[in-house]
């Protein structure tokens, strides 16, 4: 059970490219997020999913794009990569469920663009 | 959401308990409790959540005040291992956890 699996680890960018970090996880949660944090501060919410088919934004969705075509995977494509996009990106998932569970993170992907 | 006030730092002494106090002044009625950590760079790990009524697991306990406005994460054997920056965090019972992550408090565990 790997649970929460971001790749790549690391990613260097240049301005204008374009890219997509991938989130995969294998317990069979309906509800994924992709999240942002940059340097000493707390986490900001850019797109999530309640389930395959179905995506909302957060409080930072400018820049990204996001499919759910399956329950397994949650990609985030940055559509022209910018310097304030540099980051750390974390995905989560949980049961979709008005039963509160906990959310799992993977280890993030750090990415910088120059 | 509900914001929360955390104090951005505390020191423990390695095997005593670390209390970590969290202001939630205008908490909703539907609005859970939870926290979470994040060791180094690592993603955030849960801890532990509540609605009411003071929670217990094999990580922390959870009390909550009757009135709901504060609460306090009791880490009750602290060892470096727990040094990490613990989030406060109240979200409504809705899919998922849309969470809105404050700065948050940075515990120092020490020898």
């Amino acid at each position: 059970n790997a649970g929460v699996t971001q790749t790549p680890k690391f990613q260097v960018l240049k301005t204008g490219q374009s890219m997509t970090l991938q989130c995969a996880q294998d317990m069979n949660h309906e509800y994924m997020s992709w999240y942002r944090q940059d340097p000493g501060m707390g986490l900001r919410l850019i797109h999530y999913s309640v389930g395959a088919g179905i995506t909302d934004q957060g409080e930072v969705p400018n820049g990204y794009n996001v499919s759910r075509s399956t329950t397994e995977d949650f990609p985030l494509r940055l559509l022209s990569a910018a310097p304030s996009q540099t980051s750390v990106y974390f995905c989560a998932s949980s049961y979709g469920d008005r039963v509160v569970t906990e959310a799992f993170f993977g280890q993030g992907t750090r990415l910088t663009v120059v | 959401d509900a914001k929360t006030t955390q104090p951005p730092s505390m020191d423990c002494a390695e095997g005593r308990a670390a209390n970590l106090p969290c202001n939630h002044s205008t908490i909703s009625g539907n609005e859970y409790v939870y926290w979470y950590r994040q060791i180094h760079s690592q993603g955030p790990q849960y801890i532990i959540h509540g609605l009411k009524n003071n929670e217990t697991n094999e990580m922390a306990s959870l009390i909550i005040t009757e009135d709901r406005k504060s609460s306090t994460l009791i880490l009750p054997h602290a060892t470096l291992r727990d040094t990490a920056v613990y989030y406060c965090i109240v979200s409504p019972d809705n899919y998922g956890q849309n969470f809105v992550f404050g700065p948050g408090t940075r515990l120092s565990v020490l020898p």
